[in-house]
C-alpha cells in the first residue's frame, strides 16, 4: 500500500503565480484534509471532507481551494501564491467509523516557498 | 468550538528522566476523540494513540502512559525513562462527534521534546 501519497515534495513560486498541491489516498478513506505547518504554530486545519463530493473550510482557509471528485484525491489549490503562504503542507486521510476512527494517516509533506 | 493548548513548547531533560507533555482541550461536545502523534527530526507524523471520551482509563504503552481527566479537559503524556530517539515534536488533537461521522481533527501547537545524553 502507498497509503497518502503528496506532490511535488518541494516547490518555489513567484507572488501571483497559482499552482495545485495533490494528494491521493488509496486506503477508501473517506475521510481527507489539508494542514499546513509553521513555526511555533503547529498544524493548522486548512480544508477537509467527509466524503466525495463534500468540503468544509478548516481554521486558515483563505487563500486556498480544495474540491473532491473522487474517494482517492484531494488536491489543494493555491489561487495567487503569497510570502505567507511559505510554509509545509501535509494531507492526511481517516477513516470514519471502525476501530481506525479518526486516526489520520499522514502524507510525507510539501514544502512550499512563495518568493 | 473545539480548541486544543500545549502550553509547554519547548522541553528538554537528560536521558533517563521522565518527562510529561501537557494537553488540554476544549470541546462542547460529549463524544469525541483525543490523540497523540509524534514528528521525528525526519518529519513525518507518527500515531501514538487514540482515546475516546467515554473511556478515562490511563493507558500505558512501555514507557509511554497517558492520563486522560474529563474533570479538568487534560489529556497528557508521560514518557518514562526516556530516550535520546524519544526526541521528537509531539502533538495532542481532539476530533469531535468522532463516533458517528467523520469530523475534523484539531492540533495543538505542539511541544518540542529535547533528551539529552
Amino acid at each position: 500500500n502507498a497509503g497518502v501519497t503528496q506532490t511535488p515534495k518541494f516547490q518555489v513560486l513567484k507572488t501571483g503565480q497559482s499552482m495545485t498541491l495533490q494528494c491521493a489516498q488509496d486506503m477508501n478513506h473517506e475521510y481527507m484534509s489539508w494542514y499546513r505547518q509553521d513555526p511555533g504554530m503547529g498544524l493548522r486545519l486548512i480544508h477537509y471532507s467527509v466524503g466525495a463530493g463534500i468540503t468544509d473550510q478548516g481554521e486558515v482557509p483563505n487563500g486556498y481551494n480544495v474540491s473532491r471528485s473522487t474517494t482517492e484525491d484531494f488536491p489543494l489549490r493555491l489561487l495567487s501564491a503569497a510570502p505567507s503562504q511559505t510554509s509545509v503542507y501535509f494531507c492526511a486521510s481517516s477513516p470514519p467509523l471502525g476501530s481506525g476512527a479518526n486516526v489520520l494517516t499522514f502524507g510525507a509533506g510539501s514544502r512550499l516557498t512563495v518568493l | 468550538a473545539q480548541k486544543v493548548t500545549q502550553a509547554q513548547t519547548e522541553i528538554s531533560v537528560v536521558e533517563k528522566e521522565d518527562v510529561t507533555l501537557d494537553c488540554v482541550y476544549e470541546t462542547r461536545d460529549t463524544t469525541y476523540y483525543l490523540f497523540w502523534y509524534k514528528q521525528p527530526p525526519s518529519g513525518e507524523l507518527v500515531f501514538l494513540i487514540r482515546r475516546n471520551s467515554f473511556d478515562e482509563q490511563n493507558e500505558i504503552s512501555g514507557r509511554y502512559s497517558w492520563n486522560f481527566q474529563k474533570s479538568t479537559s487534560s489529556f497528557n503524556f508521560t514518557i518514562t525513562a526516556s530516550q535520546v530517539v524519544d526526541s521528537a515534536v509531539y502533538f495532542c488533537a481532539l476530533s469531535e462527534r468522532g463516533y458517528s461521522s467523520a469530523s475534523k481533527i484539531i492540533f495543538g501547537s505542539g511541544t518540542r521534546l529535547s533528551i539529552r545524553p
